[in-house]
């Protein structure tokens, strides 16, 4: 069946590190991929998205390419922040599933100056 | 233009009680989703409306769990005989393209109800 694995947190860097979060996916068909954030006390909120094999996603200075091949959609930020300290979801949307998106268990990232 | 909102954004309740949980979605937006999470986890697919009607309620629980979209605007989650296990983050989002493979969900701040 289609399911998502997503890196364990909690990570813990330093500020200016690199960060990747790993997320894989098994599917019978081609899903859109999504990482959404949930910041301390707020909701979700859509960070990026790829659509097909081979986009990327990029958002605040955040990227995650759709690697098919290898079925992932790894996280990934050159020169992390403080304020980058949250819940990170990666969210497969399978197709034929009426959209429903299916979430990873989340890997919180603590940044500390 | 104002995203999704979810009211109550807290619920406490009793065992045995029945709670209604509401979504006002994103103006114009035809598809509605909800979610549960729990303490820890990512958020869990429960049942998706396109227009007014359930297209998906494959993530119910159980017979306990209702919703509706009478208009096909405004939600509610409908929970009958609560049991402490239903203790979680209820999440609504709301979609433009219902169907769409590049459709995006907006979603609410949640509402918080705990059984006691």
């Amino acid at each position: 069946g289609n399911s998502v694995t997503q890196m364990e947190g909690p990570v813990t860097l330093s500020e200016e590190a690199f960060l990747t979060i790993n997320c894989t996916y098994t599917a019978t068909g081609y899903p859109s991929l999504f990482w959404y954030v949930q910041y301390p006390g707020e909701g979700l909120q859509l960070l990026l998205k790829a659509t097909k094999a081979d986009d990327k996603g990029s958002n605040k200075g955040f990227e995650a390419t759709y690697r098919k091949e290898t079925t992932s959609f790894h996280l990934e930020k050159g020169s992390v922040q403080v304020s980058d300290s949250a819940v990170y979801f990666c969210a497969p949307m399978f197709s034929g599933g009426y959209n429903k998106l299916i979430f990873g268990a989340g890997t919180r990232l603590a940044v500390h100056p | 233009g104002a995203g999704v909102s979810q009211t109550p954004s807290n619920k406490v309740t009793e065992k045995g009680k029945y709670v209604e949980l509401r979504c006002d979605p994103i103006s114009g937006h035809t598809a509605l989703y909800w979610y549960r999470q729990s303490l820890g986890q990512g958020p869990e697919f429960l049942i998706y409306f396109q227009g007014t009607g359930a297209a998906d309620d494959s993530g119910l629980p159980n017979d306990r769990f209702f919703a509706v979209r009478p208009e096909g605007s405004v939600s509610t989650l409908k929970i009958q005989r609560t049991e402490r296990g239903d203790s979680a983050v209820y999440l609504c989002a709301s979609s433009l393209i219902a169907g769409g493979p590049t459709d995006t969900q907006y979603f609410g701040p949640g509402t918080r109800l705990t059984v006691l």
